[in-house]
């Protein structure tokens, strides 16, 4: 089963400054990566596919980038309603889709 | 607009059964392969099982294999998890997603809470 490690576990950010997030498969899983936000009490929400691809309706903010074993999620200029728990899961050998342990972006 | 929506949460005894219901609306259920997703309480994702749309392939987190059957009626647009033999560490909200991966359709979910 491949291991998605998420790094920091918490990020402290000022509105308006930028937040990167890390990501980090245990093998490969070439662009088969995602990004989701979550806030509490709600269901996950898809950000990025294949990497660095925005879902239907994300704003051009959220970026991703990456391949292979090393991913990056970046929110260019971090808004009020950006603060909340993001998730990594890879998808590339799967099943099972195995998702990093998270890392929460709260307000500085 | 599509919606999945769970439903047969609630507290169970260590050992006792569950059903889990997702009612799917807004796309064509047939055609789509589903996933069961859970959440601990205060703790991250884990994928608990996958069910194909003609329901020919299923599969299971190790976690919760012989344990929980995953299963979906196509004539009346739901999926179902059956989870039976319950443990402490399976107290989860239990979220109903849309396949294929990566998911950008998900329930609200369900909170089951095993405890005595």
């Amino acid at each position: 089963e491949i291991v998605m490690t998420q790094s920091p576990a918490t990020l402290s950010v000022s509105p308006g400054e930028r937040a990167t997030l890390s990501c980090r498969a245990s093998q490969s899983v070439s662009s088969n990566l995602a990004w989701y936000q979550q806030k509490p009490g709600q269901a996950p929400r898809l950000l990025i596919y294949g990497a660095s691809t925005r879902a239907t309706g994300i704003p051009a903010r959220f970026s991703g980038s990456g391949s292979g074993t090393e991913f990056t999620l970046t929110i260019s200029s971090l808004q009020s309603e950006d603060f909340a728990v993001y998730y990594c899961q890879q998808y590339n050998n799967w099943p099972p889709g195995t998702f990093g342990g998270g890392t929460k972006v709260e307000i500085k | 607009e599509v919606q999945l929506v769970e439903s047969g949460g609630g507290l169970v005894q260590p050992g006792g059964s569950l059903r889990l219901s997702c009612a799917a609306s807004g796309f064509t259920f047939s055609s789509y392969s589903m996933n069961w997703v859970r959440q601990a309480p205060g703790k991250g994702l884990e994928w608990v099982s996958y069910i194909s749309s003609s329901s020919s392939t299923i599969y299971y987190a190790d976690s919760v294999k012989g344990r929980f059957t995953i299963s979906r009626d196509n004539a009346k647009n739901s999926l179902y998890l059956q989870m039976n033999s319950l443990r402490d560490e399976d107290t989860a909200v239990y979220y109903c997603a849309r396949g294929p991966e990566p998911t950008a359709y998900w329930g609200q979910g369900t909170l089951v809470t095993v405890s005595s």
